[in-house]
């Protein structure tokens, strides 16, 4: 059972336009969000959180929106550059849980120049 | 610099091999974690460790087992390589149960022939 998903497997954008990824959640237990960002032979690292109190989180070109209702958060990119080419992975974590977070499948970001 | 550090970069082991992961963390954290990624299947959680000699099974145990004797060391063991065990593993450590956010080893990709 997927409690985080991410339903898009991959995406592309032109460089200097607004890149959109998608995340659904069906727990209503997540308390906070995050996003991790993947390049190939690398660890993922962190990127940009949201706690469930908010609606939207913005930091430099990377703003993540919670839309609490429809369980849904999207990461926005803006303007995208050829270095974000990554896979890019969705984590909700429920408060207190000693496994912490729940990852989605991710979605691999394509930025063409 | 912090870091999570993961013994081998690629592995190359034969099928029914013994085969031994290791992962060592220098943020004194509580909490580690071992993940598997594929495509199409993202992180997928397989053991992880909230203390030293405490260990608790993730998604997808199976054919999987664990040791942590130290608190910086996390090892994740493959009982008997199988080629389907062939995947890209992930280390990763957190402080605490309110820490937000894991620190990911670079992983190892470990091919089974």
């Amino acid at each position: 059972d997927q409690q985080v998903k991410q339903n898009s497997p991959s995406l592309s954008v032109q460089e200097g336009r607004i890149s959109i990824l998608n995340c659904d959640y069906t727990n209503s237990m997540f308390d906070y969000f995050l996003w991790y960002k993947k390049y190939p032979a690398e660890g993922p690292t962190f990127l940009i959180s949201i706690s469930s109190i908010k609606d939207k989180n913005e930091d430099g070109r990377f703003t993540v929106f919670l839309n609490k209702s429809a369980k849904h958060l999207s990461l926005h990119i803006v303007p995208s550059q050829p270095g974000d080419s990554a896979v890019y992975f969705c984590a909700a974590r429920i408060s207190g849980s000693a496994r912490q977070l729940t990852f989605g499948s991710g979605t691999q970001l394509t930025v063409l120049p | 610099d912090v870091k999570v550090t993961q013994s081998s970069r690629y592995l190359v082991k034969r099928t029914g091999e013994k085969v031994f992961l290791e992962c060592v963390q220098d943020m004194d954290h509580e909490n580690m974690f071992w993940y598997r990624q594929d495509p199409g299947l993202g992180l997928r959680l397989i053991y992880f460790s909230y203390d030293v000699k405490m260990k608790e099974k993730g998604d997808i145990p199976e054919g999987y087992s664990v040791s942590r004797e130290k608190k910086e060391r996390f090892s994740l063991i493959l009982e008997s390589a199988s080629t389907n065990q062939t995947s890209m593993y992930l280390c990763a450590s957190s402080s605490g149960t309110r820490n937000i956010g894991y620190t990911f080893g670079s992983g190892t990709r470990l091919t089974v022939v």
